[in-house]
């Protein structure tokens, strides 16, 4: 079974809205990541927080985590139709880097 | 740095015969892995090499499948006796080998169909 959930499945916004999606894992983690994937292509690496960090930022992009509720969002600020695509989480919860990933956030931007 | 690259990009076969895929890493990483992904799902871990040693199999890992890192660069995923339920994407990525909180870079992976 998979390490972890996102919340919502699909989310669809206007261009210049933001976007936020969640995802809860299971077990302690040494680091989370979330990937983009657009259709029929692979993963593209989007930002890591370690376990001991609470908030990154990466240009339009913020991840917050909380270790105590076992969750972590993704803001995406002032969203373009270019950031169609489906978001997952990625938990590394033995150092090995081997992830576990999520279901996914489906985002559709509409322009 | 050409990233990863996967061959083929989609394989169309009879259940019952062997596949065979191939990832070409990028060159300085160390790690390889592959993943599973069917459709609506996110990525489910199936193996990882470090160098050549492959390190960890995960149960999804029957014994039809088998990967090899012979000299620690490309590494094949082969499938035998193929099933329908093998239909999937088969995503490669590696990473450098400098500890944890490395980042994973994906190919675009082999779309395999058992007719």
């Amino acid at each position: 079974s998979q390490q972890g959930e996102e919340d919502p499945q699909a989310l669809s916004i206007q261009e210049g809205e933001n976007a936020t999606m969640n995802c809860s894992y299971k077990t302690s983690i040494n680091n989370l990541q979330w990937y983009r994937q657009n259709s029929g292509r692979g993963l593209v690496h989007l930002i890591l927080i370690r376990s001991n960090e609470r908030e990154k930022h990466s240009g339009r992009l913020r991840v917050t985590l909380d270790t105590s509720k076992k969750s972590s969002s993704l803001l995406i600020t002032a969203s373009r139709a270019a950031d169609t695509a489906s978001y997952f989480c990625a938990t590394d919860a033995s150092g090995a880097n081997n992830l576990f990933f999520g279901t996914g956030t489906r985002l559709t931007v509409i322009p | 740095d050409t990233g990863v690259s996967q061959n083929p990009r989609h394989k169309i076969t009879k259940r019952g015969q062997n596949v065979t895929f191939r990832c070409d890493p990028i060159s300085e990483h160390n790690r390889l892995y592959w993943y599973r992904q069917t459709l609506g799902q996110g990525p489910e871990f199936l193996t990882y090499f470090q160098n050549e040693a492959q390190l960890e199999k995960s149960r999804l890992l029957s014994d039809r499948f088998s990967a090899e890192r012979p000299k620690g660069s490309f590494s094949t995923l082969e499938i035998q006796r193929t099933e329908q339920g093998d239909s999937a994407m088969y995503l490669c990525a590696s990473s450098l080998d400098t500890g944890s909180n490395q980042p994973q870079h994906f190919g675009d992976g082999t779309r395999l169909s058992i007719l």
